[in-house]
């Protein structure tokens, strides 16, 4: 069945660059997502990469897809304060009627 | 700006009355999916419409109904909420099913 998988939580130095890793199952994904949510706010997405592409970068995110090992990651440069948040990794398939989350990571900020 | 409404922002209820959550879209979406998210967890799909067409997860308790009365406007029934159903409902559109989906910022359900 489909699954994706993250781990719960990161804490980076601000400044740093923080990394938010994903694995996923389906092989038959066609869009994959990162979405953000701060406390008691909706989600907000961040960027999406499509299958056929390996990377995408957009300011200070880049998205790296590897197909193969079916392994999603964002990389958020220069973490700020702002930044903390949970993270939610997801995937919609061409089968599926719904787009599959992960179980999300928190990433906090230490000064 | 085109989005997601959700309204109100907050509710609060008392065990066993009924209460609607309500959203909106000014994007035209076909799709408007129901989500609840418990404490920091992944949101879970209630149902989706599509159009029309009412689509109910497996899994969702017969306590919980959906109505689309238009392209607009999407609403969220729980007929007789319990203490575990105390929980941020979210909803999202999309223009397809498996196209991207954009979120409202949610309502925050409380159970007294």
């Amino acid at each position: 069945g489909e699954d994706v998988e993250q781990s719960l939580f990161l804490s980076v130095r601000e400044g740093d660059s923080s990394v938010i890793n994903c694995t996923y199952t389906d092989s038959s994904s066609t869009y994959l997502y990162w979405y953000k949510q701060e406390p008691g706010a909706g989600l907000q997405l961040l960027t999406y990469i499509f299958s056929n592409m390996d990377m995408k970068q957009d300011q200070r995110l880049t998205v790296l897809l590897n197909k193969k090992d079916k392994h999603l990651s964002l990389r958020i440069a220069d973490t700020q304060t702002g930044d903390s948040a949970i993270y939610f990794c997801a995937e919609s398939t061409p089968s599926a009627s719904k787009i599959i989350f992960g179980s999300g990571t928190r990433l906090s900020i230490r000064p | 700006d085109a989005m997601v409404i959700q309204n109100p922002r907050y509710q609060v209820t008392q065990f066993g009355k009924p209460v609607t959550l309500s959203c909106s879209q000014t994007l035209n979406h076909n799709v408007m999916y129901w989500y609840q998210q418990k404490s920091s967890q992944a949101p879970k799909l209630l149902f989706h419409y599509y159009d029309k067409d009412f689509n109910n997860e497996a899994d969702t308790p017969d306590n919980f109904q959906s109505r689309r009365p238009n392209t607009s406007f999407c609403f969220l029934d729980i007929r007789s909420p319990g203490l575990g159903d105390a929980a941020m409902y979210l909803c999202a559109t999309s223009l397809i099913r498996t196209d991207t989906q954009y979120f409202g910022p949610g309502t925050r359900l409380t159970v007294l």
